[in-house]
């Protein structure tokens, strides 16, 4: 099955360290997304990737890092130096070959909880 | 001010009433106009996607856009139990490859039976 995996589901971090959340895509997609959800606030965007070995920052990147070394995988690092870091994480990704209609398929999510 | 703004609800409706969930937005580049539906602890799924004003219809679900006015909406029919979930519209402006989207608060609807 075609899809994107996220894991892990849920994630405890303790103040201080560096976390890394995976993302894998087997939908052949270029350009691969990261949102953050908090309750009420929809989502905002990370970072995005549109190739490999490129990205880019969203509204909100400080305190995360990315990498995009394979075109299925976008891994995200919470660092220390995000302040606020607990909220649902969700990556998509989606194939801008069409500059008209752009489906973001998304992933299920990571909890990530600070303690 | 946001450049999207969506009632965060909740909206607690019957079972087999009219839903209606609207979004408003200031940035007059934005064409392509998306309603996700996201049940708890899940991802977001795309449930109508719609290009520049007009309305698009997919079973019990309906699809507006008024760009003068600035103000989408996404009407249920025969709303069901199943139907309870988080809506979120999303947006995105045109001439753009890689498909930036800018989404609102989503609303949480539930319908009972």
């Amino acid at each position: 099955d075609g899809g994107i995996t996220q894991s892990p589901k849920y994630l405890f971090r303790k103040e201080g360290q560096n976390v890394t959340l995976s993302c894998e895509q087997n939908l052949n997609h270029d350009a691969m997304y990261w949102y953050r959800q908090d309750p009420g606030q929809g989502l905002r965007l990370i970072y995005y990737s549109q190739i490999v070995n490129d990205f880019q920052k969203g509204d909100i990147a400080e305190g995360y890092s990315v990498s995009r070394e394979k075109k299925e995988s976008f891994p995200l690092t919470v660092t220390s130096a995000q302040k606020n870091p607990t909220a649902f994480y969700l990556c998509a990704s989606s194939t801008p070959r069409d500059f008209s209609y752009n489906e973001q398929f998304f992933g299920p999510g990571t909890r990530l909880t600070v303690l | 001010q946001k450049e999207v703004e969506q009632d965060p609800g909740p909206l607690s409706v019957p079972e087999g009433a009219i839903v209606s969930l609207n979004c408003t937005y200031s940035n007059s580049a934005f064409q392509y106009f998306m309603w996700y539906r996201q049940y708890s602890r899940k991802g977001p799924e795309l449930l109508m996607y719609t290009y520049s004003s007009g309305n698009k219809e997919d079973g019990r679900f309906t699809a507006q856009v008024d760009k003068s006015s600035k103000y989408i909406s996404l009407f249920i029919r025969d709303s069901q139990p199943s139907d309870s979930a988080t809506y979120l519209c999303a947006m995105r402006a045109g001439g753009t490859s890689y498909g930036k989207l800018t989404f609102g608060q989503g609303t949480i609807l539930t319908v009972h039976p």
